[in-house]
């Protein structure tokens, strides 16, 4: 089942903040986030296993909430490089099973 | 090297022909994935295969065939396709570990025109 991204769109400038949300109505073993640009492949940004773990990665970091099946990420202090749609990709079950996407959420970070 | 290469980078073709679209990584993966994008969309899931072998198949039209004859190489054997099915068609591989979870890699798609 496809989680739900929110929000759909978010228009920012240079510097602020952002969270995206990705919740699933189902049990997750993982969450996966990406960030696509126009006419490019998605580009890995990181995963959160089942345990409510959170991570980072520069300015982006991401938490995982096991008991609400919901994960965020966060971009602070946003850079106009960061730019795209940012999708979240699930599994139910852990090794190989193929991620299912949420819709995206478009981020537009103006100077 | 985390480079998953596929070709051609673009293909456009009538719904009589039948073509091929190659993905390729020399990471060691042993999980191999085909997805299809659509303008806008999330890419979707088409096709996994473990250790060479098709473990999913998404419900995916028999006018699309996957093949990997080697842990390297993934194909996608294109036949008798829609306009619809004009897209973005993303490749991705992972390292497989069972009872776990890695990242995948997406290679930078095929964009396919069907006529």
């Amino acid at each position: 089942q496809q989680p739900v991204q929110s929000p759909q769109a978010v228009i920012l400038r240079e510097g602020e903040d952002a969270v995206i949300n990705c919740s699933s109505s189902k049990a997750l073993y993982s969450v996966h986030w990406y960030r696509q640009k126009h006419g490019e492949a998605p580009v890995f940004l990181m995963i959160l296993l089942k345990g409510g773990e959170q991570k980072g990665h520069e300015k982006i970091s991401a938490s995982f909430n096991e008991k609400k099946q919901q994960s965020s990420l966060y971009l602070t202090a946003s850079q106009l490089s960061y730019s795209g749609t940012y999708f979240c990709g699930t599994e139910i079950g852990g090794g190989a099973d193929g991620l299912t996407f949420g819709k995206g959420t478009h981020l537009i970070i103006q100077p | 090297d985390t480079e998953v290469t596929q070709t051609p980078k673009h293909l456009v073709m009538g719904m009589t022909n039948k073509k091929s679209l190659k993905c390729e990584q020399h990471m060691g993966h042993r999980a191999m994935y085909w997805y299809k994008q659509k303008a806008k969309k999330p890419p979707e899931l088409m096709f996994v295969y473990s250790y060479e072998k098709l473990s999913i198949n998404e419900s995916v039209p028999s006018r699309f065939s996957p093949e990997c004859p080697n842990s390297s190489l993934l194909n996608l054997h294109l036949h008798a396709l829609q306009p619809e099915d004009s897209a973005l068609y993303l490749c991705a591989s992972s390292r497989h570990a069972t009872g776990s979870t890695d990242t995948q890699y997406f290679g930078p798609g095929t964009r396919l025109t069907v006529l």
